[in-house]
């Protein structure tokens, strides 16, 4: 299977909660990190959590950890219609090297 | 302070040319990754610089090569273009620390066509 891996699509109403899940397979993955990407741009660094943190919210971002099940989930709360795009988990393991799963396209419906 | 910027922001290209891509990192950071993004494998590392030397670099034929200059500048060089090379090129600047952590900011990236 894939290093990192995230579901394609996701569909919500404007106002509600989005939750976007990443699975990792490499245990050594020390920083974890979303970003997102807008049409015709580049990344945009949204947040990024330790290795040894569980949690960490950042504004309407919530960012959940599970080390034991190598799961990471976003939370974007209230969300709006400016929030739709293309969002990358990402882990990176001491070096430059970040290792980026395929994206999670996020609708949002007004 | 200003990003990471790119140059050019479009190219189009033909098979067997050769190119170049520019990179200007922000300001006080020292490393400068490349990374490939096409719609099939994704976003793939090409390679990381730090103070002129490549510290790491992926899994692409040597037709992809790079450099930094002392400025931190970074250039990447793709020779004999195929047509999947067409693609989005990220650059990602960082602090560059020797544990391999600080935080990449990447630029808009330079889309290259292959005809």
């Amino acid at each position: 299977g894939e290093d990192v891996e995230q579901s394609l699509f996701l569909s919500v109403r404007e106002g509600d909660s989005s939750v976007i899940n990443c699975t990792y397979t490499d245990s050594s993955s020390t920083y974890l990190y979303w970003y997102k990407q807008e049409p015709g741009a580049g990344l945009q660094l949204l947040t990024y959590i330790f290795s040894n943190m569980d949690m960490k919210q950042d504004q309407r971002l919530t960012v959940l950890l599970n080390k034991k099940d190598k799961h990471l989930s976003l939370r974007i709360a209230d969300t709006q219609t400016g929030d739709s795009a293309i969002y990358f988990c990402a882990r990176g393991a001491g070096s430059y090297q970040l290792t980026f799963g395929k994206g999670t396209k996020l609708s949002v419906i007004p | 302070k200003a990003g990471v910027t790119q140059t050019p922001r479009y190219l189009i290209k033909t098979r067997g040319q050769q190119v170049t891509l520019s990179c200007s990192p922000i300001s006080g950071h020292r490393s400068v990754s490349w990374y490939q993004q096409t719609p099939g494998q994704g976003l793939q590392f090409l390679f990381e610089y730090f103070s002129e030397t490549q510290r790491n670099k992926g899994n692409f034929p040597g037709r992809f090569s790079g450099r930094q200059f002392s400025n931190s500048r970074s250039e990447m060089n793709v020779s004999t273009l195929e047509l999947g090379d067409s693609a989005l090129y990220l650059c990602a600047s960082s602090f560059g620390g020797s544990r391999g952590t600080d935080t990449q900011y990447f630029g808009p990236g330079t889309r290259l066509t292959v005809l």
